[in-house]
């Protein structure tokens, strides 16, 4: 299995909504990333987890809170969000963390989100 | 600050042509170089990494790494209809993250 599955594809909130948006490798991979793409724009670093545990914080809002229930699954939490966070939202794996050897990036198919 | 540069382009080819697509970047102590693609609406997928000076080919895609020039440039021969997106140039510093440029839009028109 070498792949990073992301659900959902899309979704629609509004700013008063709770949602979640999931990620889950299955590559043994050390390290896990959230990250924001605006349409034209290169993906913008969000989080890091390397080994199950937050590394980075690139300043996020605190309406975007990450979770890593296992070394396997990302999470991210997204409460009173602002239209201007509509966007395609990625999910990361690779092998070992930033630095490491095996830092090639694996992208999910990614989450577009739309913020009403 | 640590940057990434490209030509946003679009840079246009005929089919069968090669594509020469460049990227510059600012900090010397950069260690590993990556391609990635972009299609429109979808997550960027990896087609080159690089890490020594030189070319480095596979099929018809070649990375080329010139260190001393802080330049690093993806070749593809034979562009076809289906190479057309976006290529995303991305570099990374030993316990950095990496940086990626901001991309530069292929066209290849039949």
């Amino acid at each position: 299995d070498t792949e990073v599955t992301q659900t959902p594809k899309h979704l629609v909130m509004g700013m008063t909504n709770k949602k979640s948006l999931k990620c889950e490798q299955h590559m043994g991979h050390r390290a896990m990333y959230w990250y924001k793409q605006k349409a034209k724009k290169p993906p913008e670093l969000m989080f890091v987890y390397s080994y199950e545990k937050l590394s980075i914080n690139e300043s996020v809002p605190s309406r975007f809170s990450p979770e890593c229930p296992n070394s396997s699954l990302l999470n991210l939490h997204l409460h009173a969000l602002q239209p201007e966070d509509s966007a395609l939202y990625l999910c990361a794996s690779s092998q070992d963390p930033p630095g490491g050897a095996g830092e090639k990036l694996f992208f999910g198919s990614g989450t577009q989100l739309s913020v009403l | 600050q640590k940057e990434v540069e490209q030509n946003s382009g679009p840079l246009s080819v005929p089919e069968g042509a090669i594509a020469s697509l460049n990227c510059t970047y600012s900090d010397r102590g950069s260690q590993s170089f990556f391609w990635y693609r972009q299609y429109s609406g979808k997550s960027p997928e990896l087609i080159m990494s690089i890490y020594s000076n030189g070319d480095k080919e596979d099929g018809r895609f070649t990375a080329q790494l010139n260190k001393a020039s802080q330049y690093v440039s993806l070749l593809i021969r034979d562009s076809q209809p289906s190479d057309s997106a976006t290529y995303l140039c991305a570099v990374n510093n030993a316990g950095n993250m990496l940086t990626f440029g901001g991309g530069t839009r292929l066209m290849v028109k039949p």
